[in-house]
């Protein structure tokens, strides 16, 4: 049973430029959370999507960043016009459920902003 | 906000020791999760714990869920080389829907 599935593991940008990140969620599982993890810091909530919906999405900042959950396909967030301070870890998680919660998560994508 | 205070912050051990390290919460939670996380790779999730009071194992792991569901502790016994990561807690309340609080991790180095 393959895992929670993150590409790319590592994207470099530019200051200006758009970054997409791609999550595949475990097979069965219909309930995608993304976290975002700063050096030596704790997984900090971004947002939480089902298929076609956004749940809960108050870690997200309110301009430059969207996520999607499509019927079809990966869940996808984006940062449009990255700035330095958006350098970091990007995890994904996946769950068949929503109640007891127990978050599959995926390796990562690390963004760096040059 | 929820808070969660993760303690210690790091720790150096000898290999064979038994490790302890806990999680407190400044509001309740109803879920307390346990991963670990090594580096250059996502949390991996230990133990999940749903009730007050509930004590569950994993091997040599063990964690406890408060009885104020305000705290979980995590220990490890007899700890050997590749227990070496960080070790993050993660409470969730239902209302959130899904929106785990993490600490902020406990860095663990054994020394064989």
């Amino acid at each position: 049973n393959a895992g929670v599935m993150q590409n790319p593991r590592h994207l470099v940008r530019r200051r200006g430029q758009e970054a997409r990140l791609r999550c595949s969620p475990m097979k069965g599982h219909s309930h995608v959370y993304w976290y975002r993890q700063l050096p030596e810091e704790g997984l900090k909530f971004m947002v939480y999507l089902q298929k076609e919906n956004i749940i809960d999405e108050s870690g997200m900042p309110k301009e430059r960043f969207s996520a999607e959950f499509p019927k079809e396909g990966p869940s996808i967030l984006r940062i449009q016009q990255v700035v330095r301070g958006d350098s970091a870890a990007y995890f994904c998680a996946s769950s068949p459920r929503r109640d007891p919660y127990e978050q599959y998560f995926g390796p990562g994508t690390r963004l760096t902003v040059t | 906000g929820q808070q969660l205070n993760q303690s210690p912050q790091s720790m150096f051990i000898q290999e064979g020791e038994d490790v302890s390290m806990n999680c407190t919460s400044s509001s309740i939670f109803n879920t307390w999760l346990w991963y670990k996380q090594e580096p250059g790779e996502g949390p991996v999730l230990l133990i999940a714990l749903y009730k007050a009071g509930e004590l569950t194992s994993n091997g040599r792991l063990t964690a406890q869920f408060g009885i104020t569901r305000k705290d979980s502790f995590l220990n490890i016994s007899a700890s050997i080389p590749s227990d070496v990561g960080i070790y993050f807690c993660a409470g969730l309340f239902n209302t959130n829907a899904g929106k785990s609080t993490f600490g902020d991790g406990t860095t663990l180095t054994v020394k064989p």
